[in-house]
């Protein structure tokens, strides 16, 4: 397996422009997450999904903010319009995830991760 | 909601000395996960701990998981160059979410 593949792996833009990063997770996962990574605020949940569903979006800052997840094999994270406090390695994860917390449950796998500069 | 607490933030060592970092969560832990991750890289996953006082060993690092399952370590022993990085406890609550702490990074001087 690949493992969890990210796109791109670094983007500079400018203020004001669309950023679609997007994620192809572990085939056979279930779970698919979106991280954002800074010095100030280290990794940072934005959204979990479950089978495809999003489950938990309550890290996303705010309605620029918008993820996706059409089918088990692509996710991507949209930032429209972008600002240079959006500046950060976003990471995408996936994961098997069990009922049974006892049965090593939820072991993530991230991705090379998208390096996005906002100018 | 759950907070995941490490320390130290930063830790320089002299190559063959002992390092640890400790991890401390505001509630109980059904699990705790440690990562590592290599400057300009993505965190890795170590290890996995999901029983009260729990001890488990890979080569020289030593992770441990609390009695009252709130907190963890991990310990290394004779430090080599090949360890520097952020290493990161995550602790799992029993909705299977991930808390992620804020990381140590490890700088060892040859």
């Amino acid at each position: 397996d690949a493992g969890v593949i990210q796109s791109p792996r670094h983007e500079v833009t400018e203020m004001g422009q669309e950023v679609t990063l997007r994620c192809k997770p572990i085939s056979g996962h279930n779970s698919l997450f979106w991280y954002r990574q800074t010095m100030m605020r280290g990794l940072e949940l934005l959204i979990y999904f479950n089978n495809n569903v999003p489950i938990d979006d309550s890290g996303m800052p705010e309605d620029r903010f918008s993820a996706k997840m059409p089918n088990a094999s692509f996710s991507t994270l949209k930032i429209q319009p972008s600002e240079p406090r959006d500046s950060a390695v976003y990471f995408c994860a996936s994961s098997l995830v069990f009922q049974d917390i006892f049965s090593g449950a939820n072991v993530l796998t991230f991705g090379a991760g998208s390096r996005l500069t906002v100018l | 909601g759950q907070q995941v607490m490490q320390i130290p933030q930063y830790q320089h060592v002299q190559e063959g000395e002992d390092f640890t970092t400790y991890c401390n969560s505001s509630t109980t832990l059904s699990n705790i996960q440690w990562y590592k991750q290599r400057p300009g890289g993505h965190p890795v996953f170590l290890i996995q701990l999901v029983k009260s006082g729990e001890v488990k060993k890979q080569k020289r690092l030593t992770f441990q998981f609390g009695e009252a399952k709130k907190n963890s370590s991990l310990h290394i022993t004779a430090t080599q160059t090949t360890d520097v990085g952020t290493y990161f406890c995550a602790g799992g609550n029993a909705g299977n979410m991930l808390t992620f702490g804020g990381g140590t990074r490890l700088m060892v001087k040859p």
